[in-house]
């Protein structure tokens, strides 16, 4: 059974560090995609980057460049995200997601975020 | 940058009808990579379509995903109690590489 599981809800102050993650299994780990989604309060879904285990090629959205990291362990099936300095903007639910390789074709191939981990609640408060 | 446009942004029906969604992208998307999703609340999203009309494992088929170029459609034939949550379109392939539209609520009437 595919699965992601995430680490836990995180509380901070603005300034800190923070590295979540996003464990894998059930599957090839280093053969999809992970994308990063991040949900504010009350708000809508919006990428924030994705990575390929297998070489680590990593992309992000112009909005969220330079304002976290995306790096994965193919060895321990997780891949994580960090930031170096929070901001009390940063607080929202944050989801892994599972992709598969883009230009895949075939009756396995299914071009969306298939499995999602949980969720994991950043919260960022002086 | 591809901006996606749903609507309306709130659907207020009733058990058993029929619920039509928009998804209008400002430049044309490859079906192939037109993705829908359904959101509980306290829950994560859920993939229900891809490649615009295809149905992900385990996805009822009440539910049907249509178009092509800038105009796609997701359609619940007959809206059951568990159907009632927000739905998301997303595209793939340009700058930014993923993006999703803002969502469409359907609520009980």
């Amino acid at each position: 059974e595919v699965q992601l599981v995430q680490s836990g809800a995180e509380v901070r102050k603005p300034g800190e560090s923070l590295k979540i993650s996003c464990k894998g299994s059930g599957y090839s780990f280093t053969h999809y995609w992970i994308g990063w989604v991040r949900q504010m309060p009350g708000k809508g879904l919006e990428w924030m980057g994705i990575i390929y285990p297998g070489d680590s090629d990593t992309r992000y959205s112009p909005s969220f460049e330079g304002q976290v990291s995306i790096s994965a362990d193919k060895s321990i099936s997780t891949a994580y995200l960090q930031w170096s300095s929070l901001k009390a903007s940063d607080t929202a639910k944050y989801y892994c997601a599972r992709y598969h390789p883009f230009y895949c074709d075939g009756a396995d191939c299914t071009l969306g975020f298939d499995y999602w981990g949980q969720g994991t609640q950043v919260t960022v408060s002086s | 940058e591809i901006v996606l446009t749903q609507s309306p942004g709130t659907l207020s029906l009733s058990p058993g009808e029929r619920a039509t969604l928009s998804c209008r992208a400002s430049q044309s998307v490859s079906g192939r990579y037109l993705a829908w999703y359904q959101q509980k609340p306290g829950q994560a999203p859920r993939l229900l379509i891809h490649g615009a009309s295809s149905r992900a494992t385990g996805i009822p088929d009440r539910f049907s995903g249509s178009g092509s170029g800038t105009d796609f459609t997701l359609t619940i034939s007959r809206l059951e109690p568990e159907d009632f949550a927000v739905y998301y379109c997303q595209q793939f392939g340009t700058s930014p590489l993923f993006t999703f539209g803002p969502g469409t609520k359907v609520d009980i009437k």
